[in-house]
This record gives C-alpha cells, structure tokens and sequence, in this order.
C-alpha cells in the first residue's frame, strides 16, 4: 500500500533547540496533517495544510506543504521540554480513498539526558 | 465531555473472552475511524463509517466486529482475540469522509491478549 517516509525515526533535543522533521512520499497529496502523540494518549492534531506551497504556523510550530504536493516538513523553534513525543505526518491522496489518511512511521522527540 | 473519548482505555483480556471498545464523539461529525497502532508500525486503518454506515473494511478479521449505533457512537466488538492483536486501538472522527477533513483522535484504548 502507500507509504509516507517519516525522517528522521527519532531525534534526541536539548532545550532552546530547533528541530525539524520531514515526511517524502512518491505520491501526490491533497492535503497534510502534522499530529502529535504523548505516551498514553491518541493523537492530537497540530497543523493541516491545504494547498501546494502552504506555510503554517501554530505557536513555535510551523509546516509547510511542499510545492511538488509529495512533501512536507515540521520545524519546531526554541524546544521546550513538553515538546517530547511522537509526532506524526498523514496525508489525503490525490485520488485516493476519499478522506483516508496515510500515516508516517513517526519521529520520536527526546530530550539530550 | 468534548472531544472524541474512548472506554476503557486500558483492557486484558484472554483468547477466548467477548469484550467491546466503545468511542463516543462530542463533536458533531459524520464520519467514524477505527485504527490499529501496533508499535514501530504506522497507524493502520481498520474501519470507516459514514452516516452510520460502513463504507470501508480494510481487510480486518472477522473477529473485530465493529458496530455504529448513530453518528456519535462507535463499537468495536472482539472475540476470540489472538495475542499478535494487542495494540492501542484508536477511535477517530472527522466531519466529512470527503477529502479536506481533518480526523481528530480520542485517547485509545491499551488492549493486551493473553
């Protein structure tokens, strides 16, 4: 089936930090979400990006959506501590399944010990 | 409530016992998802129900028996489970089924297998 690349699989921060993570795909998407998921608890949705090209900010998150329509990346500014998690990609394909997602593997965020 | 909320969140389970998942929705939304997260693998859908109505069975044994009482409320029934079906079991809905709607989780429900 389709896949998203999700990279990196994991990441260790340190506090002030930037981070920035990336989801690739072969295929063509209509839409990405960028979710993130704390240990316990389902996934919590951060941004979603409609439009080739797009960039959105949510706080010190911003995503955008990549012009070819087959990427997009996360940047997180100035890390803080509860910035740690999984965060996760998904995209709608171009011709897909109406409305179902396609997941990415997820990036663990950690803090450096 | 507000949100999507799941019960119970944690379960055990034996191979041979009949329990139910239940999801409840506080927004709204016509569309319903099932999913599987297993670890190191990514989220898997499992079911899809629009208006009440199943509208995609993603290949999933016959010993996951979902069931979509009204738009709010999901089931997902198990029987005879096998170990290999412990995963976290994520309810999510989403306005439309249509393209552009974005799905919102609820907390999930830890199933182990015994």
């Amino acid at each position: 089936g389709q896949q998203l690349n999700q990279s990196p699989q994991s990441m260790f921060i340190q506090e002030g930090e930037d981070v920035s993570m990336n989801c690739t795909s072969s295929s063509i998407f209509n839409t990405w979400l960028w979710y993130k998921q704390d240990p316990g608890e389902g996934p919590v949705l951060l941004i979603a990006l409609y439009k080739a090209g797009e960039l959105t900010s949510n706080g010190r998150l911003t995503a955008q959506f990549g012009i070819t329509r087959k990427d997009s990346f996360l940047n997180i500014s100035a890390s803080i501590p509860s910035d740690v998690g999984i965060y996760f990609c998904a995209g709608q394909l171009h011709g897909g399944s109406q409305g179902n997602l396609i997941f990415g593997k997820g990036t663990k965020l950690s803090v450096k010990p | 409530e507000t949100g999507v909320t799941q019960t119970p969140r944690h379960l055990v389970m034996g191979m041979t016992n009949k329990k139910s998942l239940k999801c409840e929705q506080h927004l709204g939304h016509n569309a319903m998802y099932w999913y599987k997260q297993s670890a190191k693998k990514p989220l898997e859908l499992m079911f899809v129900y629009s208006l009440e109505e199943r509208v995609e069975n993603n290949s999933v044994p016959s010993r996951f028996s979902p069931e979509c009482p009204n738009s709010s409320h999901l089931f997902l029934h198990l029987h005879t489970l096998q170990p290999e079906d412990s995963a976290l079991y994520l309810c999510a809905s989403s306005q439309d089924r249509s393209l552009g709607y974005e799905q919102f989780f609820g907390p999930g429900t830890r199933l182990t297998v015994l």
